[in-house]
């Protein structure tokens, strides 16, 4: 099975700073890894699809790159509505696993 | 719009057995595979099983592997999970959730405890 890990854990920003999060997989996933983003008590919302395609819908903030082991999201500039928590997955090969997120909040 | 919801969630105790259901509207629900995702309190996000669009194939987390059963109806565009043998480590909300690869859409959960 494939294993996903993310840095930082967790981390503390301010309103109007530039937010990177590192996914890494365990092996090769080429570009078949996706974001998401969790605020409290609800369902999960598609953010970035393929490495860096951005999901319809999603600001232009948001920003995927990377590929084969190493990923990032990024957030250009940090908006009050972005506090929440950020997976990453890979839908390379079952199963589908998460990363075990990376919490954002405010400093 | 695209919609799923869950049901069939609750308390249930160890050993026994629930089904879940998640109904879907808005959208071909035969033309995509259907996955579970599940998120036990206060932790992270564990992909359950994906089954596709036709039924033909299913795939399941080693963690639930041979306990849990993902279904479809096609013709009422439903989805099941059949969870047996369950474990106190099962407690979680379970989302239904579309997609191929990315999960594009998700429901709003169903929580179900395992407890005695």
């Amino acid at each position: 099975d494939i294993q996903m890990t993310q840095s930082p854990s967790s981390l503390s920003a301010s309103v109007g700073d530039r937010v990177t999060i590192t996914c890494r997989a365990s092996q090769s996933i080429s570009s078949y890894l996706n974001w998401y983003q969790q605020k409290p008590g609800k369902a999960p919302k598609l953010l970035i699809y393929g490495a860096s395609s951005l999901q319809s819908g999603v600001p232009s903030k948001f920003s995927g790159s990377g590929s084969g082991t190493d990923f990032t999201l990024t957030i250009s500039s940090l908006q009050p509505e972005d506090f929440a928590t950020y997976y990453c997955q890979q839908s390379y090969s079952t199963p589908f696993t998460f990363g075990p997120g990376t919490k954002v909040d405010i400093k | 719009q695209v919609q799923l919801v869950e049901s069939g969630g609750g308390v249930v105790q160890p050993g026994r057995s629930l089904r879940l259901s998640c109904a879907a509207s808005g959208f071909t629900f035969s033309s995509y595979a259907m996955h579970w995702v599940r998120q036990a309190p206060g932790k992270g996000l564990e992909w359950v099983a994906v089954i596709s669009y036709d039924g033909s194939k299913k795939y399941y987390a080693d963690s639930v592997k041979g306990r849990f059963t993902i279904s479809r109806d096609n013709s009422k565009n439903t989805l099941f999970l059949q969870m047996n043998s369950l474990r106190a480590e099962d407690t979680a909300v379970f989302f239904c959730a579309r997609g191929i690869g990315e999960i594009d859409y998700w429901g709003q959960g169903t929580l179900v405890t395992v407890s005695s």
